[in-house]
């Protein structure tokens, strides 16, 4: 158990409907990170977030956005869903500490199946 | 662009063997290395992490990584069972970027 926990844990969604996917950090982290892991694939960094800010984003289009709270919690929102947004969505926290040695603690992660 | 590359093997050993691991990264600047085990169906664990050229070892697990050639490994001794799983290589790269880059995966299978 890492302590980061995230809901629900699995979504069916139609083409073209929006999404919201929540994540709660582990306690003491201030950074959080979403991925996509498309199946037989490697997490897939979509962004991260830092402070409430944006500190990095991966080869995702605008209709992936999200937002950090001053709690540190995070949510990942898609919109215009397409087929192939299908796969596992992954955050993991940690502590930014600037120094490039740290670790994510993932979650359990959503599974979202797009119809 | 930078690449983290793994063979999806599977890779399968028999109980009791070393089975090892590679990784291999385009970016020759990257300072840390992660090894992530993840299960069917859970999500990613950290098993391993290494920062300096040479060997850290822990229990059965043993992180190698050259620089010079772009290279990170992972060796089990003893495989178990247990240890059947997708290893993840994931590096982090130069110029700031604190954010891994993962590879696809490598598929161990310990076989009885």
């Amino acid at each position: 158990e890492t302590g980061v926990t995230q809901s629900p844990t699995h979504l069916i969604k139609t083409r073209g409907q929006q999404v919201t996917l929540r994540c709660s950090s582990q306690s003491g982290h201030n950074t959080v990170s979403w991925y996509q892991q498309a199946l037989g694939q490697g997490p897939q960094f979509i962004f991260q977030y830092y402070r409430e800010e944006e500190n990095g984003r991966g080869n995702f289009p605008p209709r992936f956005s999200g937002l950090q709270f001053p709690n540190y919690s995070s949510e990942l929102n898609v919109n215009a869903l397409e087929l192939d947004d299908s796969a596992l969505y992954l955050c993991a926290s940690s502590l930014y500490k600037g120094q490039g040695d740290e670790k994510l603690f993932f979650g359990s992660g959503t599974q979202l199946s797009v119809l | 662009q930078k690449e983290v590359e793994q063979n999806s093997g599977p890779l399968s050993v028999p109980e009791g063997a070393i089975a090892s691991l590679n990784c291999t990264y385009s970016d020759r600047g990257s300072q840390s290395f992660f090894w992530y085990r993840q299960y069917s169906g859970k999500s990613p664990e950290l098993i391993m992490f290494i920062y300096s050229n040479g060997d850290k070892e822990d229990g059965r697990f043993t992180a190698q990584l050259n620089k010079a050639s772009q290279y990170v490994s992972l060796l089990i001794r003893d495989s178990q069972p247990s240890d059947s799983a997708t290893y993840l290589c994931a590096v982090k790269g130069s110029g700031g970027s604190y954010i891994p880059t993962f590879g696809r995966g490598t598929s161990l299978i310990v076989h009885p």
